[in-house]
């Protein structure tokens, strides 16, 4: 089965620019979340989508936006791109949005600002 | 504030040495807690999970984990390193009660010396 996928798979930006990240999760799974991990901490929660609606997100600006589509897929929006917006993005995928539903991530899409 | 530490950014075993990262968090309610493992340029990769069914959890790869509700801590070991076990591990919570966010450590770093 395939697991949950993200594209681009790396990608590089200048300052200011917009960017669109993709996520495909597991079959079967409603849920989206996305997180940043800046290289050497752990990953930081952007958003959680399902069922196409927003149930959560993080401490971050309103540059970020993401939205989830009919068939469970979702983008991550970043925009007037930061130098500290490098990072690797991450996907994850879970059945529900319980508090211990567990989250099935992606590769990432690593994400270069110059 | 809920939060999650693991002492020590980076730990050095031997081959066939026992491993043990610890992990320790801070909740007012019993949370659920995961340990994840990512290697080189790739997405995170879940060892195990607790949920409360029993404090010594077992996983993949031969790691399990204690969770040890007097001391907060749930640390992942493993009897015998393997090369293979070279990678960053995460451990991560999400407390119960209705939250959707895993909120993770900053990750310990394994280097098993031949």
């Amino acid at each position: 089965d395939a697991g949950v996928t993200q594209s681009p798979t790396h990608l590089i930006k200048t300052r200011g620019q917009q960017v669109t990240l993709r996520c495909s999760p597991i079959s079967g799974h409603k849920s989206v979340s996305w997180y940043q991990q800046v290289l050497g901490q752990g990953p930081q929660f952007i958003f959680q989508y399902y069922e196409k609606e927003e149930r959560g997100r993080g401490n971050f600006p309103d540059r970020f936006s993401a939205r989830q589509f009919p068939n469970y897929s979702s983008e991550l929006n970043v925009n007037a791109l930061l130098l500290g917006d490098s990072a690797l993005y991450l996907c994850a995928s879970s059945l529900g949005t319980g508090a211990g539903e567990t989250q099935y991530f992606g590769p990432g899409t690593r994400l270069l600002v110059l | 504030a809920q939060s999650v530490t693991q002492l020590g950014s980076h730990v050095s075993v031997s081959e066939g040495a026992l491993v043990l990262l610890r992990c320790n968090y801070s909740s007012s309610v019993p949370p659920y807690l995961f340990w994840y493992v990512q290697y080189p340029n790739q997405g995170l990769q879940l060892l195990l999970k607790y949920t409360s069914a029993a404090t010594l959890v077992k996983g993949i790869n031969g790691f399990e984990a204690e969770f040890k509700k007097s001391e907060t801590s749930f640390h992942l070991t493993k009897p015998s390193a393997h090369m293979s076990d070279a990678a960053e591990y995460f451990c991560a919570f999400s407390p119960a009660g209705g939250t959707y966010k895993y909120i993770f450590g900053t990750g310990t770093r394994l280097k098993v010396l031949a």
